[in-house]
């Protein structure tokens, strides 16, 4: 069954502090792994993606640490800021099945001041 | 960069009455496409794949007749909530894949309240 299981549901951290937010997955033919932001009312954006050959990539503050043999993913938000405040969903797409994205739960982050 | 645009961002309809919701690629051709519904501190669920020139795939459990996907053309898809009901009220999603740079765009959704 293609799912991603994604926790915590939600994330309180304060300003400068390092959020992290974690994803299994269950199909080990995925091959491309994204992250998403959505604010309310606003559909989602990308932030940052990873293919499963690499185990790390930094953008800036977020980085994807990927651990292939364990079948699992992790964002994290370096220095945490008020404007981070979001919901993040982790993603997984089989490419050669459509490139249809399965989406984890989602995680509501709030960045306290 | 590229960007895809749906219309109307909000809309308000009474039970019983169809909507339209456009889906558009901006800076480059789409032959894929596809709708999400959102309810309220949920995610994204996948409703149907929207393929350009042929018939929209759709996910288990949702209604083909209800929801009707339209993908006439590379650079358009529309979904229409026939006979809406206030079970229908929801944030609609479209994304879809700019092929050339291997991104997936989401649109900024469309708030449906059904009265």
């Amino acid at each position: 069954q293609q799912q991603v299981k994604q926790s915590p549901q939600s994330l309180i951290v304060q300003k400068g502090g390092i959020s992290i937010i974690n994803c299994a997955y269950e199909n080990t033919a995925f091959d491309y792994f994204p992250w998403y932001q959505q604010f309310p009312g606003k559909g989602p954006a990308l932030l940052i993606a990873i293919r499963p050959d690499v185990s790390e990539k930094k953008e800036g503050r977020f980085t994807i640490s990927f651990n292939k043999s364990a079948k699992q993913f992790s964002l994290h938000i370096m220095d945490s800021q008020p404007g981070d405040s979001a919901t993040y969903f982790c993603a997984a797409i089989l490419e050669t099945s459509g490139s249809r994205l399965t989406f984890g739960e989602g995680t509501q982050l709030t960045v306290n001041p | 960069g590229a960007v895809v645009s749906q219309h109307p961002s909000w809309v308000i309809c009474k039970s019983g009455t169809s909507v339209k919701i456009e889906c558009r690629s901006l800076d480059f051709q789409a032959t894929t496409m596809f709708w999400y519904r959102q309810f309220p501190k949920q995610s994204l669920m996948l409703m149907a794949t929207s393929n350009e020139g042929s018939k929209a795939t759709y996910e288990q459990g949702v209604e083909k007749d209800k929801f009707l996907i339209n993908h006439a053309s590379l650079t358009l898809s529309t979904l229409t909530v026939t006979s809406a009901h206030p079970e229908d009220s929801s944030f609609y999603i479209c994304s879809a894949w700019d092929y050339n740079t291997g991104e997936l765009f989401f649109g900024e959704g469309s708030r449906l309240t059904v009265l």
